[in-house]
């Protein structure tokens, strides 16, 4: 079974700075889609990016991007420029390619703070 | 924003009463997902549909059943509530199982006295 560990419950950064929230998962497949998803005070979830496992190149969006590494099962966010917006809980996400459930399997979460 | 909408987005009952949360779209996507949040352990899938009729188990169904009548209802019944069943519980969709990108509703909060 797939399992997605993400294993800073919290952390904090200053605005304007950088920060890595780190994710690591587990599974046999080779075909597979990662996500990180932010979850606001407001209780939305909001998909920041997406990486599809056969693509070696990592995914950015704006001022979020990830280290995708496969052969270590290690997916990573980095947010840049931090803002105080970005305060929020943040899961990795795991999708089997055409699995049979197709549902995402997530990690417990990481707290982030920004600080004025 | 996907069209996305839950229904009611706060509920408090009590023990033993049914509940049923609902769940509407209206993107036309054929994969409709149902959700629970709690503390510590992410979000886990209680249920999910592949299609109007066709349903199946998630991680965390005991307790739970479902029903799609049509392509954008999704409904979550809690034949007789517990305690345990007190979450944040969250509707999602998806086009296409394969890239299987979900889009999230605003979830309900249910509390069960």
């Amino acid at each position: 079974a797939q399992t997605v560990t993400q294993s800073q419950p919290e952390m904090s950064v200053q605005e304007a700075e950088t920060v890595t929230l780190s994710c690591t998962y587990d599974t046999s497949e080779n075909n597979y889609y990662l996500f990180w998803y932010k979850q606001p005070p407001s209780r939305q979830m909001i998909l920041v990016i997406r990486q599809e496992a056969y693509k070696q190149q990592n995914a950015t969006e704006n001022r979020f991007s990830v280290n995708f590494q496969k052969a270590a099962k290690s997916f990573s966010l980095k947010i840049s420029d931090s803002q105080l917006g970005d305060t929020a809980m943040y899961f990795c996400a795991f999708s089997n390619y055409g699995g049979s459930q197709g549902n995402l399997i997530f990690g417990k979460g990481t707290k982030l703070s920004v600080k004025p | 924003d996907a069209g996305i909408t839950q229904s009611p987005r706060h509920k408090v009952t009590e023990t033993g009463t049914p509940v049923t949360l609902r769940c509407h779209q209206t993107e036309n996507h054929r994969y409709m997902y149902w959700y629970r949040q709690d503390p510590g352990h992410g979000l886990r899938l209680i249920h999910y549909s592949y299609g109007v009729k066709d349903t199946d188990k998630g991680e965390v169904s005991d307790g739970y059943s479902v029903s799609r009548s049509k392509t954008e209802d999704f409904l979550l019944t809690l034949e007789s509530a517990t305690s345990s069943q007190t979450s944040v519980y969250f509707c999602a969709i998806s086009e296409s199982r394969a890239y299987n990108e979900q889009f999230f509703g605003p979830g309900t909060r249910l509390t069960v006295l």
